[in-house]
């Protein structure tokens, strides 16, 4: 199946840094790319839409200029935490659409995010 | 609105079958996902419903009414590394998925 790398798998930063974390379609191009956040026991929640070559469509309650995220080619999507605080631990994952198909997501293997 | 519903958490015996239920409800439908997400892992994909009838796949088997807004996942032979949660999710109109919460599956020995 086709593969979604996405890193780093875990980071650890202080408080009001920036943590970029990229999200790679290994082996096909991804048109959408999709991130969510998990806190513990609970479900995914998504958390914007990328689109390859335009702004990223974020769900209601994520602030745009917090959650930064640039989809800058078909295999590539990064997403920016600005000025990280400690209610922003989190499983950050990420997840990509095979381009022209609106079938199954591959999803990368996520990031784990502690700001102390 | 759109909403999926299944259990919480369901516990099971090793070697034994268990089902279980997911019900939906979507601006339009366009096909039911379910998912396995082993804790601290990104979830990883099981299989995919968009007609109705039972799909299997070795041990495991989802079964989709669109009539009823209804889909199950059905795991046999059960084993220790099947413990998880499994997530359900349907697909709308827009082509976005909607989530479940996820059910915890518990198996003992």
């Amino acid at each position: 199946g086709a593969v979604v790398s996405q890193h780093p798998s875990r980071v650890i930063c202080k408080s009001g840094t920036s943590v970029k974390i990229e999200c790679r379609s290994l082996d096909f191009q991804a048109t959408t790319m999709f991130w969510y956040r998990q806190f513990p026991k609970q479900s995914l929640m998504l958390m914007a839409t990328s689109n390859e070559g335009s702004k990223a469509t974020y769900e209601q309650g994520v602030e745009k200029d917090k959650f930064l995220i640039n989809h800058a080619s078909l295999t590539l999507s990064t997403l920016t935490v600005t000025s990280a605080h400690p209610e922003d631990s989190s499983f950050y994952i990420c997840s990509a659409r095979e381009k022209g198909d609106t079938g199954e997501l591959f999803f990368g293997e996520g990031s784990r995010l502690t700001v102390l | 609105g759109q909403n999926i519903d299944q259990p919480t958490e369901m516990t099971a015996t090793e070697g034994a079958i268990v089902q279980i239920n997911c019900t939906y409800q979507t601006s339009g439908f366009n096909g039911l996902f379910w998912y396995q997400q082993h804790a601290g892992e990104a979830p990883t994909f099981l299989s995919y419903n968009v007609l109705d009838g039972l799909e299997e796949k070795g041990r495991f088997s989802s079964f989709l009414s669109r009539s009823k807004g209804y889909s199950y996942l059905l795991l046999k032979e059960l084993q220790m590394k099947d413990s998880a949660s499994y997530l359900c999710a349907a697909m709308d109109s827009n082509y976005q998925l909607i989530w479940g919460a996820g059910t915890k599956l518990i198996i003992k020995p």
